[in-house]
């Protein structure tokens, strides 16, 4: 059973500082996405990542996937205010059923 | 591109009766649609798989003849909760995928059970 775990649960962050989150999965897999959820909302896509060695950065966040050790990250630089929100990573199982096991999510404060 | 809508986007009802719904592709042909279920403060968990014209594949632990899912068309497929109970509240988020793999999430719905 594919098993995603995210560290740290809960972040609370001053602005201005960095931080990374990280995402372990315990099989195989070389697609992973990270998604934001701001309370009472759907998903919102982040980023695609599709192979071993992907960097992608997108304003302050920057994702990356290293496929041998199993692990993604996601690299928050001089955090703002509106980066408030829960992260999740989701890995597809590869199976031929596009199925998407989602992480334990990543609650993340920044305050002034 | 890529935009799934779900309907309704909130919704109470009394225990003991169903409550479907609906989710659509607006602007693609998904031949498979995902619908998964996240209670408060947590991750989402997938609860079937749904293709075009075939049954759903439904996840361990998830009872199929309470959860009835229907994909009749390539843009269309319904959740009905069936003899809901309070235990059954939570936030039903559905995804779509169409020729790329990716999936589009929708909105999501949130189920009250009283």
């Amino acid at each position: 059973e594919l098993k995603v775990e995210q560290n740290p649960l809960f972040l609370s962050m001053q602005e201005g500082k960095n931080y990374t989150i990280y995402c372990n999965y315990s099989t195989t897999s070389d697609r992973l996405y990270w998604y934001r959820q701001d309370p009472g909302k759907s998903l919102e896509s982040l980023f695609v990542l599709l192979s071993n060695g992907a960097v992608k950065q997108e304003g302050r966040l920057m994702a990356s996937l290293d496929t041998k050790a199993r692990l993604s990250t996601l690299h928050i630089t001089a955090a703002v205010h509106d980066l408030s929100a829960t992260y999740f990573c989701a890995v597809d199982m590869r199976d031929g059923t596009d199925k998407l096991i989602f992480g334990t999510g990543t609650r993340l404060q920044v305050f002034p | 591109g890529a935009v799934v809508s779900q309907h309704p986007s909130r919704v109470i009802c009394k225990s003991g009766t169903s409550v479907k719904i609906e989710c659509r592709s607006l602007d693609f042909q998904a031949t498979t649609m995902f619908w998964y279920r996240q209670f408060p403060k947590q991750s989402l968990m997938l609860m079937a798989t749904s293709n075009e014209g075939s049954k759903a594949t439904y996840e361990q632990g998830v009872e199929k003849d309470k959860f009835l899912i229907n994909h009749a068309s390539l843009t269309l497929s319904t959740l009905t909760v069936t003899s809901a109970h309070p235990e059954d509240s939570s936030f039903y988020i559905c995804s779509a995928a169409g020729q790329s793999d990716t999936q589009y999430f929708g909105p999501g719905t949130r189920l009250t059970v009283l």
